[in-house]
This record gives C-alpha cells, sequence and structure tokens, in this order.
C-alpha cells in the first residue's frame, strides 16, 4: 500500500463514547500532521508531530488526544466530543524539511451526535 | 492570525472554458501552494510556488506567486469534466530559521454549468 491511509473513512459517535482514528505513511517521512477540516472554513491544523515528538499543539481541546508510537504512525483519540466536533479530519505527512510538499490522507468522515 | 482571502467562492465551468482563481493575503508568504480536493479524498498539492514573480505550470494549470508576495492565482486552460472539485491556496511563511506551518484558504469549488 502507498501514500497516506486513513480509517475508519466514516465514523458515528455519541458524546460519550471513546474512539480513535488511525492514520499510516508509508512515504518515509517524519513529519506528521491531523487537520480538522469543516464546511466553508479553511483547512485548521490541530497537531504537529516531528520524528514522533509533538512539536504543535494549535489550542485543540483535551478531548483529542494525539499519539505518535513511530513515525509512520498517527493516532486521534477522541472521547466526549460536542456535535461541533462533527467534521472531515485529515491527516498529512512530509519530509521534516519539506512543510510546503504535504501529502494527505483520504480523511475520516466524523459525525457526533 | 493570517487568513487568506480565496476569490471566487464557486464557479460553474463548462467545457472548454479557461478558468481563473486567486488567493489574496494582508501579510507576505514565503511559499504559495495550490491544492486539488476532490469528493471524497484529501488535498492533492497542484503547483508549489518559492520565488516572488514565479510563473509555474502543470500540464493546463498556470499558477503565479504575486510580486509583493501577498497573492497568487492558479488558471486552468481547455477546462475538462474532471476538473470539478475543490481549489485551495496556501501559503506558508518561514521565520528564524523555522518552517511555518500551511495557513489555507476556504477553497474555490468548481462545478460543471448545468
Amino acid at each position: 500500500e502507498t501514500g497516506v491511509t486513513q480509517t475508519p473513512r466514516h465514523l458515528v459517535m455519541g458524546m460519550t463514547n471513546k474512539k480513535s482514528l488511525k492514520c499510516e505513511q508509508h512515504l518515509g517521512h517524519n513529519a506528521m500532521y491531523w487537520y480538522k477540516q469543516s464546511a466553508k472554513k479553511p483547512l485548521e491544523l490541530m497537531f504537529v508531530y516531528n520524528f514522533k515528538e509533538q512539536t504543535e499543539n494549535n489550542s485543540v481541546p483535551s478531548r483529542f488526544s494525539p499519539e505518535c508510537p513511530n513515525s509512520s504512525h498517527l493516532f486521534l483519540h477522541l472521547h466526549t466530543l460536542q456535535p461541533e466536533d462533527s467534521a472531515l479530519y485529515l491527516c498529512a505527512s512530509s519530509r521534516p524539511l519539506e512543510v510546503q510538499e504535504q501529502f494527505f490522507g483520504p480523511g475520516t468522515r466524523l459525525t457526533v451526535l | 492570525g493570517q487568513q487568506l482571502n480565496q476569490s471566487p467562492q464557486s464557479m460553474f465551468i463548462q467545457e472548454g472554458e479557461d478558468v481563473s482563481m486567486n488567493c489574496t493575503s494582508s501579510s507576505i508568504f514565503n511559499t504559495w501552494l495550490w491544492y486539488k480536493q476532490d469528493p471524497g479524498e484529501g488535498p492533492v498539492l497542484l503547483i508549489a510556488l518559492y520565488k516572488a514573480g514565479e510563473l509555474t505550470s502543470n500540464g493546463r494549470l498556470t499558477a503565479q506567486f504575486g510580486i509583493t508576495r501577498k497573492d497568487s492565482f492558479l488558471n486552468i486552460s481547455a477546462s475538462i469534466p474532471s476538473d470539478v472539485g475543490i481549489y485551495f491556496c496556501a501559503g506558508q511563511l518561514n521565520y528564524g530559521g523555522s518552517q511555518g506551518n500551511l495557513i489555507f484558504g476556504k477553497g474555490t469549488k468548481l462545478s460543471v454549468k448545468p
């Protein structure tokens, strides 16, 4: 498998559920990103990891908890979300010094009921 | 924070038409990027611009990095049905030896004329 993959592609969860989003990249990159994409809004950067270390947390609420066990995998753990958290969550990766050339996964469409 | 104004918000195309969209910012960027997102997919990088005044083509796509470093445009010539999708501009500012994060516009949605 090549590129950036994300699972699941669709997720519906209640506000009291705990779920996790998974991202995997097969590009040999060492930087990984989580973005939130809502309708009619620009992509919002959430977290950045470089060489498994979190280097950016863009004031994201603690109900979103990222995890990067190695350079190829990135998780986003979700708990007690709100309906306004419903969005497309995109993962991306890049070489650490090539932030401008990010490769995106297909996203997970999250609906919070 | 920095914001990008992307226009138009949406447009309809007829096959064969040329299409133009642009992005402006109140502050300067070192890099301008154009992405396309198809339904159900993530954005795909189309063109990257690294120098003020730079004009770069990728097939029927041409993009320019504005001289003021505060704007960029994307042209699509002789559009075809598969050009439909959402086009995003993004800017990046590097500072103090560090690479800045990408700032995205809201997108221009291209649809086919009914």
